[in-house]
């Protein structure tokens, strides 16, 4: 069984600029996370989905970052104006049902100069 | 707003001996505690978790959860340089909401 794939492994971009984040969950798990981590710090929750829907986006800066997943599928996080702040790799998970556990891409590990 | 605090942030010890590592969680709604295991440049694996107060043993891994205390810790029996990763204890809550601490860096010195 394929595990969650992200896509690109790394990219590095100017302050100012826009980047997308791609991640294919696990097939069948209905419920995405999208992590923010900082160097040396733990994974902070930036918005999850189930299906389709949002459930918790509170702490997604809304202003400069989105997150779609249309079909309840696949999922795309981007940034719109990169800041020197959102250095850091963005790891997306999915489950199967709540309260299971989470599977973890490899992450996409971001550098705004 | 949920927070979930590691204790030590870095931890070093000698090959077959016990680890202990610790957190604690401000929110007695939790639902499960969770334990992950993150080497360099991958994402977190899931290795244990525990709803109930008391405690868990898988393999060589022991999980202890006083929810009066909000804390839980976790123990890693003869412990292996494969063992060397940073810990993340993570907290999930109602609709599958998972917040995670800080990490503690765990070194096996062979």
């Amino acid at each position: 069984e394929a595990g969650v794939t992200q896509s690109p492994r790394y990219a590095v971009l100017q302050e100012g600029q826009a980047v997308s984040f791609w991640c294919d969950p696990i097939s069948g798990h209905d419920t995405l996370y999208w992590y923010q981590q900082p160097r040396d710090q733990g994974p902070q929750l930036l918005v999850y989905f189930r299906d389709e829907a949002v459930i918790d986006n509170s702490q997604l800066p809304s202003d400069r970052f989105s997150a779609v997943r249309p079909k309840g599928t696949n999922s795309t996080l981007k940034i719109q104006s990169a800041k020197q702040g959102d250095t850091a790799t963005y790891l997306c998970a999915s489950s199967f049902k709540s309260q299971n556990t989470l599977y973890f891409g490899a992450g996409t590990r971001l550098s705004v100069l | 707003q949920e927070k979930v605090q590691q204790s030590p942030e870095s931890l070093i010890v000698p090959e077959g001996a016990m680890s202990s590592l610790n957190c604690t969680f401000s929110n007695s709604a939790s639902q499960s505690i969770w334990w992950y295991q993150q080497h360099p440049g991958k994402g977190p694996e899931a290795l244990i978790s525990i709803f109930s107060n008391g405690n868990k043993k898988e393999g060589r891994l022991t999980v202890y959860l006083n929810r009066a205390s909000l804390h839980v810790s976790l123990h890693i029996r003869d412990s292996q340089p494969s063992d060397s990763a940073v810990y993340l204890c993570a907290v999930s809550y109602n609709q599958g909401k998972l917040i995670f601490g800080q990490g503690t860096k765990l070194s096996i010195k062979p």
